[in-house]
């Protein structure tokens, strides 16, 4: 079945630094999506990339969707204490499949 | 945007007896909805997937006699984990796709935390 494969696993940054994390599908998604979870709370959807080769921005936050469709990444420039939580990667393999998600990336900023 | 209650969002519950869990759409319908476990520090694990009218479709380890959900309208979606023990006890989350909006995304709810003593 369908893999996603996500790292790291937990990161600890001093604010201001940038972070990164990467996701890696084990087949070619039809989309993918980030999610992010405050420490106690449910996760929020934060984007969809559809396109390969996408690049979206939300402010600090820059989404990046491979060429081929199997991987993604989500750079945070000039990380902030409200930035911590933990990311997760969601793939899709096609437009009515279920979501995988990878196993997220824990972020955790010291002032 | 669109909005998922879940209720309870905590429950305990002692070994031995039935919890259930309601998932509701508040704006919108939603004729798929999806319940999810989260053990501390690890990812969603989907359980199953249920769609308004029709029986739910459960992933592969997941007991369907011990977590039965029922999708009675394109609003409530419930999760009712039977004879709960203490290995039960964790986060589920339930989410839901808007049936007028895109096929892409999906909106969670805000969790119930599940003790079993």
């Amino acid at each position: 079945g369908q893999q996603v494969m996500q790292i790291p696993q937990y990161q600890h940054v001093q604010e201001g630094e940038d972070f990164t994390t990467y996701c890696n599908s084990s087949t070619t998604l039809s989309n993918i999506q980030w999610y992010k979870q405050r420490p106690g709370g449910h996760p929020v959807f934060l984007i969809q990339l559809v396109k390969s080769g996408e690049v979206k921005k939300q402010k600090r936050l820059t989404f990046q969707f491979g060429e081929a469709k199997k991987n993604s990444s989500l750079h945070i420039t000039a990380t902030q204490t409200t930035d911590v939580g933990t990311y997760f990667c969601a793939g899709r393999s096609s437009g009515y499949s279920t979501l995988t998600f990878g196993k997220g990336t824990m972020l955790l900023v010291s002032p | 945007g669109a909005v998922v209650s879940q209720h309870p969002s905590w429950v305990i519950c002692k070994s031995g007896t039935s919890v259930k869990i309601e998932c509701r759409s508040l704006d919108f319908q939603a004729t798929t909805m999806f319940w999810y476990r989260q053990f501390p520090k690890q990812s969603l694990m989907l359980m199953a997937t249920s769609n308004e009218g029709s029986k739910a479709t459960y992933e592969q380890g997941v007991e369907k006699d011990k977590f039965l959900i029922n999708h009675a309208s394109l609003t409530l979606s419930t999760l009712t984990v039977t004879s709960a023990h203490p290995e039960d006890s964790s986060f589920y989350i339930c989410s839901a796709r808007d049936r007028e909006g895109g096929v892409y995304e999906q909106y969670f709810g805000p969790g119930t935390r599940l003790t079993v003593t």
